[in-house]
């Protein structure tokens, strides 16, 4: 059971907009710590999408979007494309008494219907 | 441009030790700001983390796996090994290893390691 909590899967039509979650506690995300996005393409190595909570490296088309607020996080992907297929993961640094860890997102798989 | 890439085993008994080096390129180990992480995902499932290294040398450990691990560096050669003891089925996992600067950026390629007698 992961530490930051991810819906299992979306989905969406070619065009629309989707949101992905990811919930933390007052150890992770409500401790004031970043939050960042990967994308896993199938197959494929997991790739930077979002960093610090909002911004986006350079070649990440701005349909992808990120925002924090009190122990959660979000991602949000307007414009939806058949090559947004893939994996999403959260991630973020939790730190309570019994240690400090950087800590995933279960992981959410978005279908592009 | 910054490349990381993963070698090691593709099979290990259970009760070996694994060790896995990750090489690195576009970037030095001694860089204040950079350093690099092992992560790993079992078939199927979500993302690890395991151990980081800084350039100072510092160590931090996955508290759940902490005794089996072990991180060093060799900064002239440009790589980060790991070694995880005890390896059990359920430590079957793609094994990658990331540049640290605050996110993983980028992600070497993986390598699958499967444990199995």
């Amino acid at each position: 059971q992961s530490v930051l909590t991810q819906p299992p899967s979306v989905s969406g039509a070619p065009g629309q907009r989707v949101t992905i979650s990811c919930t933390g506690s007052s150890s992770n995300i409500g401790a004031g710590y970043d939050v960042h996005w990967y994308q896993q393409l199938p197959g494929t190595a997991p790739k930077l999408l979002i960093y610090g909570n909002s911004n986006r490296p350079s070649g990440v088309p701005d349909r992808f979007s990120g925002s924090k607020s009190g122990t959660s996080a979000s991602l949000a992907i307007t414009g939806l494309q058949a090559e947004d297929e893939a994996d999403y993961y959260c991630q973020s640094y939790d730190s309570s008494l019994s240690g400090s860890n950087v800590v995933f997102g279960g992981g959410t798989k978005l279908t592009v219907l | 441009q910054v490349t990381l890439k993963e070698s090691g085993p593709v099979l290990v008994k259970p009760t070996e030790t694994l060790t896995l080096t990750c090489t690195v390129s576009g970037f030095s180990l001694s860089n204040a700001r950079m350093g690099v992480s092992w992560i790993r995902q079992p078939p199927g499932k979500a993302l690890e983390w395991l151990a980081h290294i800084f350039s100072n040398d510092e160590k931090s450990y996955s508290t759940s796996l902490k005794s089996r691990l072990t991180i060093s560096k060799d900064t002239s050669k440009s790589q980060v090994v790991l070694t995880m003891t005890n390896m059990d089925p359920v430590d079957t996992a793609t094994y990658y290893c990331a540049r640290n600067g605050g996110w993983f950026d980028p992600w070497g390629q993986g390598t699958l390691v499967t444990v199995s007698s």
